[in-house]
């Protein structure tokens, strides 16, 4: 058990709907990374946040948002939902301490399952 | 932009045996992190081993063991007595800390499949 949660497990929902996954990171832990995992893109980072604030973006689409909260965690919000955002979606924290030029190990989080019918 | 390529989709060992597993990757940066992360049918990502890329001395954990290659940016991993519980998809992935944040960029992974 890596102390990073996600809810929920799996989600099975229709295109076009919107759907928001959340996260809580382990206890202490500032960062939060979201990951995608698809059969066509592989592993790849959509977005971090740090004590609240975006830290750095990647190969997120714009039908997509996070945020994260003052109780640090998170929730990923997928809207307009297609049969390509199929997915595995993790969630990762580290304690990096100021989430941008240091190593600090991420934990990662069970994942959701999403699958868009 | 970095990459990570792994060019053996799949491989199978015999309990007991040694594997390597392949990576190479492309930067232009001089520091930077190496990662392996093997994720079993439970899908769960599991941190197997890390190196620093100004440490020359290759990374050791247990039964895992890394062939880092600065220059021919190369980072094997090597699995010996390989055991039943070793069967995941091994993910390399790398990290530059200083140039695009904490971010991890994973490659295609690789299946090992453990035979008894």
């Amino acid at each position: 058990d890596s102390g990073v949660t996600q809810t929920p497990k799996h989600l099975i929902t229709a295109t076009g709907q919107r759907v928001t996954l959340r996260c809580s990171p382990r206890s202490g832990d500032l960062s939060v990374y979201w990951y995608q995992q698809s059969l066509d893109q592989g592993l790849q980072f959509l977005i971090q946040y740090y004590n609240g604030e975006e830290r750095a973006k990647g190969n997120i689409l714009e039908r997509f948002s996070a945020q994260q909260f003052p109780d640090l965690h998170s929730e990923l919000n997928l809207s307009s939902l297609e049969l390509g955002d199929s997915a595995l979606y993790f969630c990762a924290s580290s304690d990096a301490t100021d989430g941008r030029s240091s190593y600090n190990e991420q934990f990662f989080g069970p994942g959701t399952r999403l699958t868009v019918l | 932009a970095q990459t990570v390529t792994q060019s053996q989709p799949e491989m199978s060992v015999q309990e007991a045996e040694t594997v390597t597993l392949s990576c190479t990757y492309d930067t232009s940066e001089n520091n930077y992190y190496l990662f392996w992360y093997k994720q079993p049918p439970s899908r769960q990502m599991i941190l197997v081993i890390r190196q620093e890329a100004y440490k020359q001395q290759n990374a050791t954990e247990n039964r895992f063991s890394v062939n880092f290659q600065k220059a021919a940016k190369s980072f094997s991993l090597k699995i010996s007595d390989s055991q039943l519980g070793d069967t995941a998809m091994y993910f390399c992935a790398f990290m530059n800390p200083h140039t695009s944040g904490s971010r991890l960029t994973f490659g295609e992974g690789t299946q090992l499949t453990v035979n008894p």
